[in-house]
């Protein structure tokens, strides 16, 4: 099946600074490309989707100037955490799908970010 | 609003089967996802369910009625590896994935 890479899967950061995540689809061009948050024992929770060439979507409730999205390509997603504080502390993943009405989505492996 | 129902816990022995159910109120339908996700990982998909009837994939096979807004997931012979959470999400009709806030299938020896 389809393979989308996530990196760094972990990172530790001072509070202040910005950490900046990637997402690749290896083997397919994905077009769209959807980040998530994930809190302890609860389900992904969409940030913002992210097409090619154009600006991200953010759901409501989440800060686009503090969560920046950027697809540049048609295999390269990142989203920076900018400014982070404590409470930015959570598992982020990324996703990728090969065609809008597929549905089947890929997930990246996932970034544990630690905000200290 | 839209809504994604399944349990939040569930209990089953090694070798015996576990059904875990899903009801969905969605703006439209374009289609119905099981993902499992192991502890501190990334979910991983397992099916995918548009029209009624039963998708069978190996031990694990996965129901749909629509009419019912029901969906469940069937998994036999449990396997110890099978302790996860089970997310269902259903496709709206924009094309968004709504998810269900997971079931965490606990397997017994």
């Amino acid at each position: 099946g389809a393979v989308v890479s996530q990196h760094p899967s972990r990172v530790i950061c001072k509070s202040g600074t910005s950490v900046k995540i990637e997402c690749r689809s290896l083997d397919f061009q994905a077009t769209t490309m959807f980040w998530y948050r994930q809190f302890p024992k609860q389900s992904l929770m969409l940030m913002a989707t992210s097409n090619e060439g154009s600006k991200a979507t953010y759901e409501q409730g989440v800060e686009k100037d503090k969560f920046l999205i950027n697809h540049a390509s048609l295999t390269l997603s990142t989203l920076t955490v900018t400014s982070a504080h404590p409470e930015d502390s959570s598992f982020y993943i990324c996703s990728a799908s090969t065609g809008r009405d597929t549905g089947e989505l890929f997930f990246g492996e996932g970034s544990r970010l630690t905000v200290l | 609003g839209q809504n994604i129902d399944q349990p939040t816990e569930m209990t089953a022995t090694e070798g015996a089967i576990v059904q875990i159910n899903c009801t969905y109120q969605t703006s439209g339908f374009n289609g119905l996802f099981w993902y499992q996700q192991h502890a501190g990982e990334a979910p991983t998909f397992l099916s995918y369910n548009v029209l009624d009837g039963l998708e069978e994939k190996g031990r694990f096979s996965s129901f749909l009625s629509r009419s019912k807004g029901y969906s469940y997931l069937l998994l036999k012979e449990l396997q110890m590896k099978d302790s996860a959470s089970y997310l269902c999400a259903v496709m709206d009709s924009n094309y968004q994935l709504i998810w269900g806030a997971g079931t965490k299938l606990i397997i017994k020896p």
